[in-house]
């Protein structure tokens, strides 16, 4: 049973544009929800995080959108650029636990 | 910020034999360490759960006696692939948290098998 989401698989983006990733999940017991960027050859590296009890979470131009009811959030990352192109995977957990994570998305964007 | 130390970053070795592979947190005590397994374009599979000073908790199909994990310490794992076999070759990822809560797992920058 694949508890996480994420889609698309792949994402394509002109520069400056605004890279949206999407995850959801199906454990309603989650209660942390974090975002991993990993560059090829490297291990996984906390982007940002957010808890459900709010509904976004801006950090430079990295912004997370949760929707609770719809267990459902996601990652838009603005004014995308060359060097964010990586792989990102969302990720759950519940109470501290171990992390569930999405399948990945590979992102390019081109200059 | 946290950093998680993975040793070595490759590994080439023969069918047949066994590889270390470390996993150290260098500035804080990790109570708990997971490690992870990652093919080509894939995402993360879970492997095991490491606490500090006891047995290590294996996911669903993971072989406890090919895959040997200790926790000596608070800022020490490691991953022992026993009778390495082509079919292991693949990029084993540590991490650590600093608590049993919420906080942050960090991840080391894995370590890419060969088994020729």
């Amino acid at each position: 049973q694949q508890q996480v989401k994420q889609s698309p698989q792949s994402l394509i983006v002109q520069k400056g544009g605004i890279s949206i990733i999407n995850c959801a999940y199906e454990n309603t017991a989650f209660d942390y929800f974090p975002w991993y960027q990993q560059f090829p050859g490297k291990g996984p590296a906390l982007l940002i995080a957010i808890r459900p009890d709010v509904s976004e979470k801006k950090e430079g131009r990295f912004t997370i959108s949760f929707n609770k009811s719809a267990k459902q959030f996601s990652l838009h990352i603005m004014d995308s650029q060359p060097g964010d192109s990586a792989t990102y995977f969302c990720a759950a957990s519940k109470a501290g636990n171990m992390l569930t994570f999405g399948g990945g998305t590979r992102l390019m964007v081109k200059p | 910020g946290a950093v998680v130390s993975q040793h070595p970053s490759w590994v080439i070795c023969k069918s047949g034999t066994s590889v270390k592979i470390e996993c150290r947190s260098l500035d804080f005590q990790a109570t708990t360490m997971f490690w992870y397994r990652q093919f080509p374009k894939q995402s993360l599979m879970l492997m095991a759960t490491s606490n500090e000073g006891s047995k290590a908790t294996y996911e669903q199909g993971v072989e406890k006696d090919k895959f040997l994990i200790n926790h000596a310490s608070l800022t020490l794992s490691t991953l022992t692939v026993t009778s390495a076999h082509p079919e292991d070759s693949s990029f084993y990822i540590c991490s650590a948290k600093r608590d049993s809560g919420n906080s942050p797992l960090h991840f080391g920058n894995g370590t890419r098998l060969t088994v020729t």
